[in-house]
């Protein structure tokens, strides 16, 4: 696609349940982060993905994170029995193939809108 | 203590004045450095990235100081089209490809 999308870009849930939050790349794009974002705060990271391989998941907070990009495409966040303190904004991004990276040969990241989770 | 470190602000400054935000990192093995802006409930955007000569886009100037382990962002002649979270962005060499934000600087440019 043009950008990069998330669904739901609101989502909100009584505390103990499961929620999914999903993440298109843009169209051809290696790389896919997620970042959790709470107010007046920086994306603070959760994990990364190489085509459909999770290179990094070490900001997962606990084993109620997963994540999964089972296509190299489209990724899936999942928090089960969810908690208060997991409300935040969740943000993801992509970035592209290597050749065509800047040149400090680090990924630049284009970011979607982002999920906003409330957990009641 | 955070592996990058900015002043939160907010900064509030009139109209045409010149602005520095400043961020820290704490690792050595830092890699690659990149400023990021972020409006008001939207997401972070690349504003430019930081090399190790210093690097200038029109009225933005950023430095890199390796040895002091801090990068910093000019803006000069401020519109107040800039008023934004500007947001410091490191990756180091030991932890692959993942890119570690500060929490980011307020900046309220007024009339």
């Amino acid at each position: 696609g043009a950008g990069v999308s998330q669904s739901p870009r609101y989502k909100v849930t009584k505390r103990g349940q499961d929620v999914a939050l999903r993440c298109d790349p843009i169209s051809g794009h290696v790389s896919l982060y997620w970042y959790r974002q709470a107010l007046g705060q920086g994306p603070e990271f959760l994990t990364y993905f190489n085509y459909e391989a999770q290179q990094d998941k070490s900001g997962l907070p606990n084993d109620r994170f997963s994540a999964e990009r089972p296509e190299g495409s489209i990724s899936t966040l999942t928090i089960q029995r969810t908690e208060q303190r997991d409300s935040a904004m969740y943000r993801c991004a992509s970035s592209p193939r290597e050749d065509r990276r800047e040149r400090t040969g680090a990924n630049v990241l284009t970011f979607g809108a982002g999920s906003r989770l409330t957990v009641l | 203590r955070k592996e990058v470190e900015q002043d939160p602000g907010p900064f509030n400054v009139p109209e045409g004045a010149t602005v520095a935000f400043n961020c820290t990192y704490s690792n050595s093995a830092s890699q690659s450095f990149f400023w990021y802006r972020q409006d008001c409930r939207k997401e972070p955007k690349l504003l430019m990235s930081v090399y190790s000569s210093g690097n200038e886009d029109g009225r933005f100037t950023a430095q890199l100081n390796r040895a002091s382990q801090y990068i910093s962002l000019l803006i000069r002649d401020s519109k107040l089209s800039d008023s934004a979270t500007y947001l410091c962005v490191v990756t180091f060499r030991n932890q692959g490809g993942k890119l570690i934000f500060g929490q980011g600087t307020e900046l309220s440019v007024k009339p």
